[in-house]
């Protein structure tokens, strides 16, 4: 099984709809992160969270909101979602504690929206 | 602005040796990561500098002059699994990773 969980794997959705995306770790770090992946661009930081009750804006957090429901889940969701947050959503943890602090990404989450 | 530089698309044999360059420009350095991705998959960690210098693993090494801000990626003995793209990233003196848009590494048999 998958240290860091991703679900769902993919979604096709319509413009306006609420959506969530969820991320489940068994891997026992602190710090959760949600990016998304464009072709042609870097990762993007969309929010990132050190423990519980930490959250915090990334780059492009404009249109997404997070939950930290415990230090295993981190949730992110669209509101109102429009086809320019079409992309590949990964959510990733790390263990700061660790020399070097490297990130270990879920699988990814294909969204698109019509 | 902070930026990070890489070749868009890379070709190479198999067998053969090939290095991808990576240069930044950043608000502080706290260290240079490697990340190989295949498609549609998650990025996965290949290494970590954060000292002048050379780093060996195997058939990959990396290189980092903080000086020039420059860093590459150097895979030896080319296989066709090694086809994928290869993220460099810089963490910045907030601790942030500043990442490049990859660069995409084709093996030819």
């Amino acid at each position: 099984d998958a240290d860091v969980t991703q679900t769902p794997r993919n979604r096709i959705t319509k413009t306006g709809k609420r959506i969530m995306l969820e991320c489940s770790q068994t891997k026992g770090h602190d710090r959760m992160y949600w990016y998304r992946q464009d072709p042609g661009l870097g990762l993007r930081l969309i929010y990132y969270s050190f423990d519980v009750k930490d959250i915090n804006k990334g780059e492009i957090s404009d249109g997404y909101s997070v939950s930290r429901q415990a230090q295993a889940k981190f949730s992110l969701s669209l509101e109102s979602a429009i086809p320019n947050q079409t992309a590949l959503y990964f959510c990733a943890t790390s263990d700061f504690s660790r020399d070097t602090g490297e990130l270990f990404f879920g699988e990814g989450s294909r969204l698109t929206v019509l | 602005g902070q930026n990070i530089d890489q070749p868009t698309e890379m070709t190479a044999t198999e067998g053969a040796i090939v290095q991808i360059n990576c240069t930044y420009q950043t608000s502080g350095f706290n260290g240079l990561f490697w990340y190989q991705q295949h498609a549609g998959e998650a990025p996965t960690f290949l290494s970590y500098n954060v000292l002048d210098g050379l780093e060996e693993k195997g058939r990959f090494s990396s290189f980092l002059s903080r000086s020039k801000g420059y860093s590459y990626l150097l895979l030896k003995e080319l296989q066709m699994k090694d086809s994928a793209s290869y993220l460099c990233a810089v963490m910045d003196s907030n601790y942030q990773l500043i990442w490049g848009a990859g660069t995409k590494l084709i093996i030819k048999p």
